[in-house]
């Protein structure tokens, strides 16, 4: 059984003091590892896809990273509107392409 | 503006009563996937679609229903059958082929009252 699990749950950060996310999985044939952000009420917002280890991606203050076992998405001198939760989610071989996902970690970024 | 559109945004239940959700998109996508989302739990997939005329039963299944007569609907059916209905549900679309990534709607909170 497809496993994702998100760490912390809760991260409170300074404007501008990095930090990181961490995402551990377990996955038959692994076809893809997402990360979403979600906003409170809102669905999730699609950041980025990874699809074997040593891929990297970047989106401006965000970078997310992938090994066989674990994702990290970096958050580089963050602001307050990168406050979110964070939800990953793996898409295994077969199975229609659903997604597995994290219960997120929620980031909240404070002046 | 391409996109995945779920209706209501609200949405209010007696007791006992069946409720349907709405969700369209025009992106020609032709995969579609229904997630429940309950607080402090991950999203919870409920029913998928990967082509017209044909769904399968996802993790939480029981006391829902669905159907997938056209490429741009996908409509979800809460029964009264479904023991704790009250959770966000939101409802995805991908273009079906392996590692790409699905686009959500906005959510329907649901609300048994």
């Amino acid at each position: 059984e497809d496993q994702v699990t998100q760490s912390p749950e809760a991260l409170r950060l300074q404007e501008g003091e990095s930090s990181s996310l961490n995402c551990s999985y377990t996955v038959s044939g692994l076809r893809g590892l997402f990360w979403y952000r979600q906003d409170p009420g809102k669905g999730p917002e699609f950041l980025f896809t990874l699809y074997s280890a040593g891929e990297e991606k970047e989106k401006e203050r965000l970078k997310a990273t992938l090994t066989k076992k674990e994702s990290f998405l970096h958050i580089t001198a963050p602001k307050p509107e990168d406050s979110a939760t964070y939800l990953c989610a793996v898409q295994a071989g077969g199975g229609g392409n659903k997604l597995t996902f994290g219960t997120g970690t929620q980031l909240k970024v404070e002046l | 503006d391409g996109g995945i559109t779920q209706s209501p945004k609200y949405l209010f239940r007696k007791e006992g009563q069946n409720v349907t959700l709405s969700c369209e998109q025009n992106l020609n996508h032709d995969a579609m996937y229904w997630y429940r989302q309950d607080p402090g739990q991950g999203l919870r997939l409920i029913y998928y679609s990967q082509i017209v005329n044909d769904f399968q039963k996802g993790d939480i299944a029981e006391g829902y229903s669905v159907s997938r007569e056209k490429k741009e609907s996908f409509p979800l059916t809460v029964t009264s059958a479904q023991k704790n209905p009250t959770a966000f549900y939101l409802c995805a679309s991908n273009g079906g082929g392996d590692g790409t990534e699905a686009f959500f709607g906005q959510g329907t909170r649901l609300t048994v009252v």
